[in-house]
C-alpha cells in the first residue's frame, strides 16, 4: 500500500533554514516528486519538483536519495509569510491503477 | 498564460442531489486531475484525465465521475450527494509526457451538502 508520511508540524524562526522530509514507498518508477505550499482556503501552490539527487530553484531545494523512498524540501531563510502547510505529492501504481498521493502535510509556523 | 480556473467558487446542495463542478486547464496543459480536501485534511486524489480518457483513479465510489473535453477543460460530477461530500474540490492541470510533472492548481470549489 503506497503511503506518504510527513511530520505533522514544525516551528521555526525568521531567517532559519527549514527542512521537511516526506517518506514515500511504492512510488511510481518514472514520476517526479513535487512539493506544494498551501494557505487556508486556497489551492496548493507548486514549489519545486525533482526526480533524483538535488534540485534548486529560487525559493527552495529538494534532496532525493538514490532509492527515491524519501525526499526533503529545504527552505532557506524562512520568513513569516512562509507559514503554511507543505505537502509532497508522488505518483504510485496500485491495484493496476495510477494514483496521485499527497503527503499528510506539514504545518509550518514561522515565528518572529 | 492563464492559470487553472474553477467554477463555481461556492455551492450549497441538498443530500441526494447531483452536482457538476467545472475546471478550465492552464493553457498548454493536456492533463487534469481532481481532488477532494476535507477541512483540516490533505487533498485526496479522485481521478485524472489525459486526452479525454481516465488514466488514474483514487478510492472514490462510482458516483464520482468526470469528463475531459477536447479543449482539455474538465467536469467533476457527483451523484447522490452525502453529507460527507462537503469539502473543497480542487482541480489541477499538467502536461503528461508519460510521467506526472508539476501540477497547477485552481482555487477550488467549496461544496456544502446539507
Amino acid at each position: 500500500l503506497a503511503k506518504t508520511t510527513q511530520p505533522i508540524s514544525m516551528d521555526s524562526y525568521e531567517g532559519q533554514e527549514v527542512n521537511i522530509t516526506c517518506s514515500h514507498n511504492n512510488i511510481a518508477t518514472n514520476d517526479y516528486i513535487t512539493w506544494y505550499q498551501q494557505f487556508p482556503s486556497q489551492g496548493p501552490r507548486f514549489i519545486i519538483q525533482g526526480y533524483k539527487t538535488k534540485v534548486t530553484n529560487e525559493v527552495a531545494s529538494l534532496f532525493i536519495p538514490a532509492d527515491r523512498k524519501s525526499s526533503t524540501l529545504s527552505l532557506p531563510r524562512v520568513s513569516l509569510s512562509d507559514t503554511a502547510v507543505y505537502y509532497c505529492l508522488v505518483g504510485a501504481r496500485m491495484d493496476s491503477s495510477y494514483k496521485l498521493i499527497f503527503g499528510s502535510g506539514t504545518r509550518l509556523l514561522v515565528r518572529p | 498564460e492563464t492559470g487553472v480556473t474553477q467554477s463555481p467558487t461556492h455551492l450549497i446542495k441538498t443530500r441526494g442531489q447531483q452536482v457538476t463542478l467545472r475546471c478550465s486547464s492552464q493553457s498548454g496543459h493536456n492533463t487534469v486531475s481532481w481532488y477532494q480536501q476535507a477541512l483540516g485534511q490533505g487533498p485526496q486524489f479522485i481521478f485524472q484525465y489525459y486526452r479525454e480518457e481516465e488514466n488514474g483513479r483514487g478510492n472514490f465510489p462510482p458516483r464520482f465521475s468526470g469528463l475531459q473535453f477536447p479543449n482539455y477543460s474538465s467536469e467533476l460530477n457527483v451523484n447522490a450527494l452525502e453529507l460527507d461530500d462537503s469539502a473543497l474540490y480542487l482541480c489541477a492541470s499538467s502536461t503528461w509526457t508519460g510521467q506526472a510533472q508539476g501540477y497547477t492548481f485552481g482555487s477550488g470549489t467549496r461544496l456544502t451538502v446539507v
